[in-house]
């Protein structure tokens, strides 16, 4: 199983929008609605963020939305704040498990 | 509020096991509905997911590891564990245990996570 595909880096102003892509297969991303993101803070535990592609855990803030188009999942964060800045992981799920390689946020 | 928190060794010798233990506390292991998990990290790096146990005993392990991973479960000590033998450098990661949810498959609760380094 292969990792699935993110972009390196994202950046983006305070009040801004971003949008962080992950690319998998019809295998994994594409098989099932059953993918999720994890935000991590430097050495830190990584914090479920989205589960179910678009389904936000309690506490979780409302900026914070995700989505899927075939292959594709997102995860957008509306209305950037310092403290969004952090790593970015995708995950899937279809009997095994998958991560992406990581994306991280720099709030310019 | 359910917590997980690792335990073992931080250092262990090239082609030795690496053994780690996660202890559940705030719920039950028992009580069904989870996949008890195992994500490393290596220094830098992104997540890789090594493996997960169901109460049972039911194991699923990533195919890149699945000849050196063992993951059991003692649902007496509410705790799961950990062993990877003939252990390499490259095994040096921070080893997280974390809940999975069953059929969902995302990672609710996570333990801190422990730096595990490989060297003679």
């Amino acid at each position: 199983q292969s990792a699935l595909t993110q972009p390196a880096s994202v950046s983006g102003s305070p009040g801004q929008s971003i949008t962080i892509s992950c690319t998998g297969t019809s295998s994994d991303v594409g098989s099932y609605n059953l993918v999720s993101w994890y935000q991590q803070h430097p050495g830190k535990a990584p914090k479920l963020m989205i589960y179910e592609v678009s389904k936000r855990p309690s506490g979780v803030s409302n900026r914070f939305s995700g989505s899927k188009s075939g292959n594709t999942a997102s995860l957008t964060i509306s209305g950037l704040q310092a403290e969004d800045e952090a790593d970015y992981y995708c995950c899937s799920y279809a009997g095994s498990v998958v991560f992406g390689g990581g994306t991280k946020l720099t709030v310019l | 509020q359910v917590q997980l928190q690792e335990s073992g060794p931080g250092l262990v010798k090239p082609s030795q096991t690496l053994s780690l233990t996660c202890t559940v506390s705030g719920g039950s292991i028992s009580s069904g509905g989870y996949y008890w998990s195992w994500i490393r990290q290596h220094p830098g790096k992104g997540l890789e997911w090594i493996g997960y146990i169901y109460y049972s005993g039911s194991t699923y392990y990533n195919p890149s590891l699945k000849s050196r991973v063992t993951i059991s479960v003692d649902t007496s000590k509410n705790q799961f564990s950990l062993k990877l033998s003939s252990v390499t450098a490259a095994d040096t990661a921070v080893y997280y245990c974390a809940r999975g949810v069953e059929w969902l498959g995302y990672f609710d609760y996570w333990g801190q996570g422990t730096l595990v380094t490989v060297s003679s």
